[in-house]
């Protein structure tokens, strides 16, 4: 495997229903990220994790809970998830040296489409 | 205000021509960097390009470039010669600062690629 890898491509789950999405990425990047792309609307940054430490959470719903057991490999699990939680969503690696802004481009897995019901 | 502002939202343009898809942003920190992102209809998003704050050339990469206004706060991708394959979304990001964090997207261009 090469690159970030998502798994489901799809998911279909009703609102009681407990899941997780799994992110793996083979870049040997140290920061993880992820992302909720709903139609018509800009990418949303959810949570960030740099060395396997939590560094952002932009106001995500508790019903969205990461998981980083390592640099390698990011979870998203989700319960009693609601009908406008139906989106794409994106998972992204990038290695951060600090200092200034520099030519750190994310790496984007292929995505898990998610319905609600 | 938003960060970043991609006002076409759909755009059609015959193969073998250039085009271009307009994208300004907004910050008052002089360091930042800003990325031009593909997403053809299987979801993947592929990184095409980088134009750095302080960079004083334009980036281009093969057909690829970046038309970069400092002043204006605008940082235009332009397609050479397009083919059917580009046809796609195509966002404009940027990441303000140092810090990782800051990374924001547009709302996209859908880019139809005609034969």
């Amino acid at each position: 495997e090469t690159g970030v890898t998502q798994t489901p491509r799809h998911l279909v789950m009703g609102m009681t229903n407990k899941k997780s999405l799994k992110c793996e990425q083979h870049l040997g990047h140290n920061a993880m990220y992820w992302y909720k792309q709903s139609a018509k609307k800009p990418l949303e940054l959810m949570f960030v994790y740099n060395f396997k430490e939590q560094t952002e959470n932009n106001s995500v719903p508790s019903r969205f809970s990461p998981e980083c057991p390592n640099s390698s490999h990011l979870f998203l699990h989700l319960h009693t998830l609601q009908p406008e939680d139906s989106a794409l969503y994106l998972c992204a690696s990038s290695q951060e040296s600090g200092g200034r802004s520099s030519y750190n481009e994310q790496f984007f897995g292929p995505g898990t489409r998610l319905t609600v019901l | 205000a938003q960060k970043i502002t991609q006002t076409q939202p759909g755009m059609f343009v015959q193969e073998k021509e250039a085009v271009t898809l307009d994208c300004t942003y907004d910050t008052s920190d002089p360091s930042y960097g800003l990325f031009w992102y593909k997403q053809p209809s299987s979801g993947e998003m592929i990184f095409l390009i980088y134009q750095g704050s302080y960079d004083q050339q334009n980036a281009t990469e093969g057909r690829y470039s970046l038309n970069f206004q400092k002043a204006r706060k605008s940082a235009n991708l332009v397609i050479s010669a397009s083919q059917l394959g580009d046809s796609a979304m195509y966002f404009c990001a940027m990441r303000e600062g140092d810090n990782f964090n800051k990374f924001y997207f547009g709302s996209g261009t859908k880019l139809n690629v005609k034969p």
